[in-house]
């Protein structure tokens, strides 16, 4: 089955830029969508069709996507930045099944 | 505004049947795609099921041949029926207009 692989953990400090990979073979043909999820929280949409930033998104969160890899980035990270991220997509083999990332614990301290 | 609100959680012994509910304001379920996601506990995100505008289905197959999406245009209303529930299926439930909207979930506990 298809998968999507993220780092398990990433760390930086506050103002520093942090940088979440996300590798899945199908990406060169489907979107990249991420995630942010706080302790006991439901998702939020931070990035949606590999670089599209939703309304009342902060700009320091972008993201990108160059073959088999998609990236979230956080310009000058937040304390309050600190969240799981996941990364989203579909299967274009099976192209109504979605997947999800294994989720990315970040830490800004 | 746009919100999502699940209901329908609970415990339920192996082998039983659930049925999940998302009321939805601020949109209209029918003309967008709307899937369930769940999250087991501790665990990462796992998509479930999708519905689209034209009414066709698909599942993870994880749960394919188990569970049914539906919707009740009239009510405006997202389903999901549970059957033949195992005790990997404890998770929370979350109810999802794509990409954007997400609710607050249910939590679904599968035990004997």
């Amino acid at each position: 089955s298809y998968e999507l692989t993220q780092p398990p953990s990433v760390s930086v400090s506050p103002g520093q830029t942090a940088r979440i990979t996300c590798s899945g073979d199908a990406l060169p043909k489907t979107y990249a969508y991420w995630y942010q999820q706080m302790s006991g929280q439901a998702p939020v949409l931070v990035i949606y069709e590999d670089n599209k930033r939703p309304s009342g998104i902060p700009e320091r969160f972008s993201g990108s996507s160059s073959g088999t890899m998609a990236t979230l980035t956080i310009s000058g990270a937040q304390v309050e930045d600190e969240a799981d991220y996941y990364c989203y997509s579909t299967d274009s083999s099976y192209n109504h099944r979605r997947v999800f990332g294994g989720g990315t614990k970040l830490t800004v301290l | 505004e746009v919100q999502l609100v699940e209901s329908g959680g609970g415990w339920i012994q192996p082998g039983g049947s659930l049925r999940l509910s998302c009321a939805a304001s601020g949109f209209i379920v029918s003309n967008n795609y709307m899937s369930w996601v769940r999250q087991a506990p501790g665990k990462g995100l796992e998509w479930v099921s999708v519905i689209y505008s034209d009414g066709s289905a698909y599942y993870a197959e994880s749960v394919k041949g188990r569970f049914t999406i539906s919707r009740d245009n009239s009510k405006n209303t997202l389903y999901i029926q549970m059957n033949s529930l195992r005790a990997e299926d404890t998770a929370v439930y979350y109810c999802t207009k794509e990409p954007d909207y997400w609710g607050q979930g249910t939590v679904v506990t599968v035990s004997s």
